[in-house]
């Protein structure tokens, strides 16, 4: 069947750094993507969404692209801080119109001083 | 506004054992659904609603049944727990005012273990 994937079980990153998080995706129908961040004992946060018909798209110190040609999704976040450690899931929508998202298994990131 | 509420946060049932995870929200969406996040593995959906009195089927729903008491509110329940059910569970729920897909908003989740 088809999956979201992530690149990179763990990502360590130097404080005050910029962090990139990549995310495969093998459905070409999908057309709804988000970024969730979960921190430990907590339920997964919503960051940051994209839909099909844009490649990229700006929120406060995140940055999605989506790829389309290459089925490529990745997360930026800008001047990463001690707080951004965590866990971020992709999810596509593959269920059409109803709203049902396959998520990845998630990246560690961890910011190091 | 709370957003997603869950009880209880914590639970340990023996094998056999039935119990129902409560999910409520305030922010009157016309989702929610149900998801089950274990150790290194994405979350996966178990059942979900589009809409109040609609209940469907996830991909793991085998061993649990849910009810869409009202627009706010969507139990899962547990007739008879087994150790393979030892998660932690997640409800969520989203607008879809538009019949398209939008951002589901999780609650904090319930820890359950199975012995």
């Amino acid at each position: 069947g088809e999956s979201v994937g992530l690149h990179l079980p763990t990502l360590s990153v130097q404080e005050g750094d910029n962090s990139i998080i990549n995310c495969a995706y093998s459905n070409s129908a999908s057309d709804y993507f988000i970024w969730y961040k979960q921190e430990s004992g907590k339920g997964p946060q919503f960051i940051i969404d994209i839909r099909s018909n844009m490649d990229k798209r700006q929120g406060q110190r995140v940055t999605v692209l989506l790829n389309k040609t290459v089925k490529h999704l990745s997360l930026q976040i800008a001047a990463t801080q001690p707080g951004d450690s965590a866990v971020y899931f992709c999810a596509e929508n593959i269920g059409g119109s109803w709203g049902k998202l396959q998520f990845g298994a998630g990246t560690q990131v961890v910011v190091t001083p | 506004n709370a957003g997603v509420t869950q009880t209880p946060k914590f639970q340990v049932l023996k094998t056999g054992q039935s119990m129902t995870l409560q999910c409520a929200q305030d922010m009157n969406h016309n989702s929610m659904y149900w998801y089950r996040q274990d150790p290194g593995m994405g979350l996966r959906l178990i059942y979900y609603s589009a809409s109040e009195g609609t209940t469907d089927k996830g991909e793991v729903p085998n061993g649990y049944n849910v009810s869409r008491l009202n627009k706010r509110e969507f139990s899962l329940r547990l007739e008879s727990a087994a150790p393979s059910q030892t998660s932690v569970y997640f409800c969520a729920s989203s607008a879809r005012t538009s019949g398209r897909t939008d951002t589901q908003y999780f609650g904090p989740g319930t820890r359950l273990t199975v012995l």
